[in-house]
This record gives C-alpha cells, sequence and structure tokens, in this order.
C-alpha cells in the first residue's frame, strides 16, 4: 500500500512553455501533498507545502508565480512550471502524506530539461 | 535551527561486510524520525519510523535505532543490491509539518 505515482517521467520542453507535472496518490487520501526538487548529488530541497482545498505554502526563495501548485482533491496535486527556462531543468519530486501513519510517501519523480 | 547532519557521506562496503551509517539530529519537539533509500532517478523508497528514544526496527538485513540525539542504519551482511542512498529525515512539531532532509550517505556495496 501507499503508492504515489507522478506523471510524467520525464518530460523536454523548450524555453518559455509551461509543464504540469501530477502527483497522485493511489490508495490512500492525502491532505499534504510536499513538492521538492533534487539536482545531482543533492538532497531533496522543499520548494512548498501543498494543502487540499487551500492555497499552497511556498518556501524561502520559491517563485509562486513560476511554480503553480494546485491541490484540488485528496488524491491529487498538480505542480505547473510556468515559462520554464534551461535553469528550471531539475529532478522533481511529490511526497503524499498518509494521516494515519503520518507518514510520507514519495512518488518517484519528475525528470524536466528545459531547452 | 532544526538541523540534520548524515555521515558518513559515503561508504564502500565488500559484501557481506557489516557496518552502521549516522544520523545525529537537533530538533525541538521530534515527532519522528524517517529513514529513505533512494535509486538513482528515482524517488525516496520509506524504510523505518522511529519516534522515540530506544525504538528499534527491522527489514531484512538493516535495523534502525534511535537515541536523544541520533539514530543509526545498521546494515548487517549487505548484498550489492543494497547500494543506494539512504536519506534520514526528522520531522518536529505538529503533524503533517514538512521532513527536514539530511543530505544523506551513498553505500556502495561490491561482490
Amino acid at each position: 500500500g501507499a503508492v504515489v505515482s507522478q506523471h510524467p517521467s520525464w518530460v523536454i520542453c523548450k524555453s518559455g512553455t509551461s509543464v504540469k507535472i501530477e502527483c497522485r496518490s493511489l490508495d490512500f487520501q492525502a491532505t499534504t501533498m510536499f513538492w521538492y526538487r533534487q539536482f545531482p548529488k543533492q538532497s531533496l530541497m522543499l520548494m512548498a507545502t501543498s494543502n487540499e482545498g487551500s492555497k499552497a505554502t511556498y518556501e524561502q526563495g520559491v517563485e509562486k508565480d513560476k511554480f503553480l501548485i494546485n491541490h484540488a482533491s485528496l488524491t491529487l496535486s498538480t505542480l505547473t512550471v510556468t515559462s520554464a527556462h534551461p535553469e528550471d531543468s531539475s529532478f522533481y519530486i511529490c511526497s503524499a502524506r498518509d494521516p494515519p501513519r503520518d507518514t510520507q510517501y514519495f512518488g518517484p519523480g519528475t525528470r524536466l530539461t528545459v531547452l | 535551527e532544526d538541523q540534520v547532519t548524515q555521515s558518513p557521506e559515503a561508504l564502500r562496503l565488500q559484501e557481506g561486510e557489516s557496518s552502521s551509517l549516522n544520523c545525529s539530529y537537533t530538533v525541538s519537539g521530534l515527532r519522528g524520525l524517517f529513514w529513505y533509500r533512494q535509486d538513482p532517478g528515482k524517488g525516496p523508497e520509506f524504510l523505518f519510523t522511529l519516534y522515540s528514544a530506544g525504538e528499534e526496527k527491522e527489514k531484512e538485513r538493516l535495523k534502525a535505532t534511535l537515541t536523544k540525539k541520533e539514530s543509526f542504519l545498521h546494515i548487517t551482511a549487505p548484498k550489492p543490491e543494497d547500494s543506494a542512498t539512504y536519506l534520514c529525515a526528522v520531522q518536529a512539531g505538529q503533524a503533517g509539518t514538512a521532513l527536514i532532509f539530511g543530505k544523506g550517505t551513498t553505500l556502495s556495496v561490491s561482490s
């Protein structure tokens, strides 16, 4: 149990376009989801906390107008990278909190490459 | 400031050579300490949650322990498939708050 999926697993886009990444909890309801970014050989960097039905809370230094987060249901959160640029290329990972176990389960990640 | 430090940064073992990874933490109001395994190009895979000092949990060749200042991940007779980055994270304060991650220990096990 406690499976989290992400789609797409990888995406290549041109500079200036927007990209949407979906994060789904498949077998539990997640009131809270988190979005992370990971650079090569580095640990996870928290970008934002997403609560179902409310606005996301962004970490300091993360542009909320660039990284739009929507948590429309208890099983789905989306991250939209708007007007992507090469410096936005990274590995994006979501996690979902399973309330009964108070444990975060991670998705497989999305590799974004902006040309 | 809440902080998590993992050591060593990298560890190379021969198959069957047991060892331990360390995670020391400074946090006010520890709610839980988590261990994850991450393979290259994949998301972290949940291993254990520890809640209070003295607690231990085991899964196959892995055993996690917790004291008031640190946690150890013991690997007994590792196999090459245990090669991965092991991440330690703590949660403080209220339920649902974000995890604070260490930088990880990259384990390489050779046959």
